[in-house]
């Protein structure tokens, strides 16, 4: 069993829609957990990070972990052509750990 | 402030020839990551420096593969002998310290493509 599960899609709404992004984790030790955004041809860059449960938000993005669930969901509202790129989950076992990635979600908005 | 340098871009080699990739860090980053994106996957780390000191390459293919950072700042990845399963991205980041992973700040990668 891999130790974080991503569905790769593609993905593909029109503008203006709310996007959910989802992945699953295997070991209830993770504590951090991160979602990164990855252009076409270019590195990962951080969108957002969180530690052990909760929700948190910034701007048009909100991340939601469920470690009873070992779940965890990037929610895009209104989502806009410049959001079109691959998402990736990330999970840490701690603050200084490896990070274990996701295989990415290839999102596709539609003007 | 300038990002994470990754040079070459792009490298096209036949399988048995070497290799190698270069990264310049973000100035002041004490801890450096080589990745591994094969097409499809996410990011698969190979090793990780901390200054010029190796915390963890417990994935990488000593066999093949070796990376050095010297002086605690730049650093190589090299591959020697290429195998065709080698084709992919090697993506270089680096973060403040060994303690703010979670940060990472990634160059744009080399797309290696072995024949």
């Amino acid at each position: 069993q891999k130790e974080v599960e991503q569905d790769p899609g593609p993905l593909s709404v029109p503008e203006g829609a709310i996007v959910s992004l989802n992945c699953t984790y295997s070991n209830s030790a993770f504590q951090y957990f991160m979602w990164y955004r990855q252009y076409s041809r270019k590195g990962p860059e951080l969108l957002m990070y969180t530690y052990s449960s909760g929700n948190k938000e910034d701007g048009r993005f909100t991340a939601q972990v469920d470690k009873s669930s070992k779940y965890i969901s990037l929610f895009i509202r209104d989502s806009q052509p410049s959001d079109s790129a691959t998402y990736l989950c990330a999970i840490s076992y701690n603050q200084g750990g490896k990070l274990i990635f996701g295989q990415g979600t290839e999102l596709s908005v539609k003007p | 402030e300038a990002g994470v340098a990754q040079s070459p871009r792009y490298k096209i080699i036949e399988k048995r020839q070497s290799v190698a990739f270069w990264c310049n860090p973000i100035s002041g980053h004490a801890t450096l990551y080589w990745y591994q994106q094969i097409l499809g996957q996410g990011p698969k780390l190979l090793i990780q420096f901390q200054n010029n000191g190796v915390v963890d390459d417990s994935q990488l293919p000593k066999d093949r593969f070796s990376a050095e950072r010297l002086k605690g700042v730049d650093s190589t990845l090299k591959i020697q002998p290429a195998k065709l399963e080698d084709s992919a991205v090697y993506l270089c980041a680096s973060s403040l310290d060994g303690d703010s992973t979670y940060e990472q700040y990634f160059g744009p990668g080399t797309r290696l493509t072995v024949t």
